[in-house]
């Protein structure tokens, strides 16, 4: 199984700022996501981040809005850029080895006054 | 395209009573499907999942869920329900063929369990 951390747990912030989520994993995977659930909706996947590589987004979803950093096999983040009120969602991480099972970060609760 | 469907927004059950939550997948080839539950405030957490072999899986807290190919469901049931198993509940496609990661959420289904 993986454990996963996902800093800061909850955040508001003023429309027009960013917000870096940082994902921690406590061991070595190739591939982790990011995904957005917004309030009372579903999860929708946002981008798939490797190591080394760029992030390969989903549709509707844009690196100049959503840039993703892998710096490593252990760590990603997600930026969330010049925020409005529509983007105020939970943002979570997950990593899936396989075929086993994904698992899930606490998530990031961030709401944009 | 994959998608996955939840029919059910809200359910209210008592508890002792039985559930059955449904889900109907759109997936071209085998499927991997998961159930997901998610308490207020929490992360998902990984109830059972079907990769292949038996249709019927056992998973956590007395879930369990039934594949059939056939009506391209993926019911989850438990035959008494608890008052700690109010919450929401999330049923998943496997998107990528080769990494569990890459899912295709439904809409999630509310229980509420009364008293």
């Amino acid at each position: 199984s993986a454990v996963i951390s996902q800093k800061p747990s909850r955040d508001i912030c003023q429309r027009g700022t960013s917000l870096t989520i940082q994902c921690q994993v406590d061991s070595q995977v190739t591939m982790m996501f990011w995904y957005r659930q917004q309030p009372g909706q579903s999860l929708t996947l946002i981008a798939t981040a490797n190591q080394g590589s760029e992030a390969t987004y989903e549709s509707g979803f844009v690196i100049d809005k959503f840039p993703i950093s892998r710096p490593n096999l252990t760590f990603s983040t997600l930026t969330v850029s010049n925020m409005s009120p529509e983007d105020s969602s939970i943002y979570l991480c997950s990593v899936g080895e396989g075929w086993t099972e994904a698992f899930f970060g606490q998530g990031t609760r961030l709401t944009v006054v | 395209a994959q998608s996955v469907t939840q029919p059910d927004i809200h359910i209210t059950v008592s508890e002792g009573a039985s559930l059955e939550l449904r889900c109907n997948y759109s997936y071209g080839a085998t499927p991997y499907l998961f159930w997901y539950v998610q308490s207020p405030g929490q992360g998902l957490q990984l109830l059972l999942k079907y990769f292949s072999g038996d249709t019927l899986v056992q998973g956590i807290k007395g879930f369990e869920a039934e594949f059939k190919r056939s009506q391209s469901s993926f019911n989850l049931r438990k035959p008494s329900v608890h008052w700690s198993d109010a919450a929401e509940y999330f049923c998943a496609v496997g998107a990528s063929s080769s990494n569990t990661g890459k899912l295709i959420f439904g809409q999630g289904t509310t229980l509420q369990v009364k008293p």
